[in-house]
């Protein structure tokens, strides 16, 4: 079972080149999100996605763009990296709501930004 | 605003201690709360959910409780095992599609 997908695993940019991290699910979950770790600071999501062609913004959504397209991929766009951009991405998707059910969760993609 | 918070960051224990790993809430309306596990380098993996109308549940060898009054839920984990190693955090879900996660305690069982 494939579950959360996320590519790449490791990036190093520098400052001011755009990217995308990819985030494809295989279990038709309805509600996915974005979330950057780092030290000291727990999680916090960047942007989340209830289904299709639905987006809205999370606790620290600046520089990053996101867009759903289909149930299966919600990839993160990051516009001009910054070196405060350097951190671990997290993808999670849900069958349902977060109240429901429980978040699953990709391998996450570290980036560092020079 | 919901702060969450868990202590210790870090805790060693010899092998087959049964143990308790707390996290501590500000805000007591909340929908859920959830354990997850976080290997090296790898994501996060779902270990326990827990309702707001619940006060426990268990699988396996965890065992999670919920005291909304006292924004306080603690993970047991019993015969710990050095594959237990790894860092465990909890999160509130409080609405607006938003789970708040702690920092993590990092633990390791030594054999």
């Amino acid at each position: 079972n494939a579950g959360v997908t996320q590519t790449p695993k490791f990036q190093v940019l520098k400052t001011g080149q755009s990217m995308t991290l990819q985030c494809a699910q295989d279990m038709n979950h309805e509600y996915m999100s974005w979330y950057r770790q780092d030290p000291g600071m727990g999680l916090r999501l960047i942007h989340y996605s209830v289904g299709a062609g639905i987006t809205d913004q999370g606790e620290v959504p600046n520089g990053y763009n996101v867009s759903r397209s289909t149930t299966e991929d919600f990839p993160l766009r990051l516009l001009s990296a910054a070196p405060s951009q350097t951190s671990v991405y997290f993808c999670a998707s849900s069958q349902d709501r977060p109240s429901n059910q429980p978040q699953h969760f990709g391998d996450g993609t570290r980036l560092s930004i020079l | 605003k919901q702060e969450v918070t868990q202590i210790p960051a870090a805790l060693s224990v010899p092998e087959g201690e049964n143990l308790v790993l707390n996290c501590s809430f500000t805000d007591s309306a909340i929908y859920n709360l959830q354990w997850f596990r976080q290997d090296p380098g790898k994501g996060l993996t779902s270990l326990l959910l827990i309702q707001s109308s619940q006060r426990e549940q268990t699988s396996g060898r965890l065992n999670a409780s919920l005291d909304k009054s006292s924004g306080r839920s603690t993970l047991y984990i019993a015969a710990s095992q050095p594959g237990d190693s790894a860092t465990y955090l909890c999160a509130i879900y409080s609405g607006t599609y938003k789970y708040i996660f702690g920092t993590g305690t990092r633990l390791k069982v030594l054999a």
